[in-house]
């Protein structure tokens, strides 16, 4: 299995606090990817990176911001929570190869109440 | 920009049926990549195909296959004689060259009933 870890895995947190999400590679991949999965909106791109300090918006990038400065690592912030982002956020790594898969985290189940 | 639609949101069939999920892509780019993906209800997404835009031979695997049409812009899959532990969430996955941003379709969960 890719190594892979997203921290943490489940959280709740209040209407207005900042949340940080972290995802841990040991591949050294060049890419990483942040998702949101709702329900009838499968998986949705928040946000890219394709090099430390390299990073680019998805299609739902409003109300999120990230960091990438180690290879290793790959935050998504949340910089004021709102109910509109609770969901489930995955991570995922993938080699500079672009016909190779992307592997996925186990997800994040954040609620925000 | 690219796109992927998956315009079915369910599908129900009784084991042994044969069935196809649909997908439909757009990209501007000639070079691109397209994957399917099964969310099992343990919820990780698991890998299960990829292939390349210049490569349009149809592959199987076991009771997978996948249909590949560059002329309608379509990455469909089949399972034949579904089985329960084919019910998932499937997704099919869309990546340009240059920076790689990786896409995906909302989705299709297919329940397999005994």
């Amino acid at each position: 299995d890719a190594g892979i870890t997203q921290s943490p895995r489940h959280k709740v947190t209040e209407t207005g606090t900042p949340v940080t999400l972290r995802c841990h590679q040991t591949e050294n991949h060049r890419y990483m990817y942040w998702y949101r999965q709702d329900p009838g909106h499968g998986l949705r791109l928040i946000h890219y990176s394709y090099g430390v300090k390299d990073t680019d918006k998805g299609e739902v990038s409003d109300g999120y911001s990230v960091s990438r400065s180690k290879t290793e690592d790959f935050l998504l912030t949340l910089e004021s929570a709102t109910s509109s982002q609770t969901s489930v956020y995955f991570c995922a790594i993938s080699d500079e190869t672009p016909n190779t898969e992307a592997f996925f985290g186990q997800g994040t189940r954040l609620t925000v109440v | 920009a690219q796109k992927v639609t998956q315009a079915q949101t369910e599908i129900s069939v009784v084991e042994k049926e044969d069935v196809t999920l649909d997908c439909v892509y757009e990209t501007r780019d000639t070079t691109y990549y397209l994957f399917w993906y099964k969310q099992p209800p343990s919820g990780e997404l698991v890998f299960l195909i990829r292939r390349n835009s210049f490569d349009e031979q149809n592959e199987i695997s076991g009771r997978y296959s996948w249909n590949f049409q560059k002329s309608t812009s379509s990455f469909n899959f089949t399972i034949t004689a579904s089985q329960v532990v084919d019910s998932a969430v499937y997704f099919c996955a869309l990546r340009e060259t240059g920076f790689q941003k990786l896409v995906f379709g909302t989705g299709t969960r297919l329940l397999v009933s005994p």
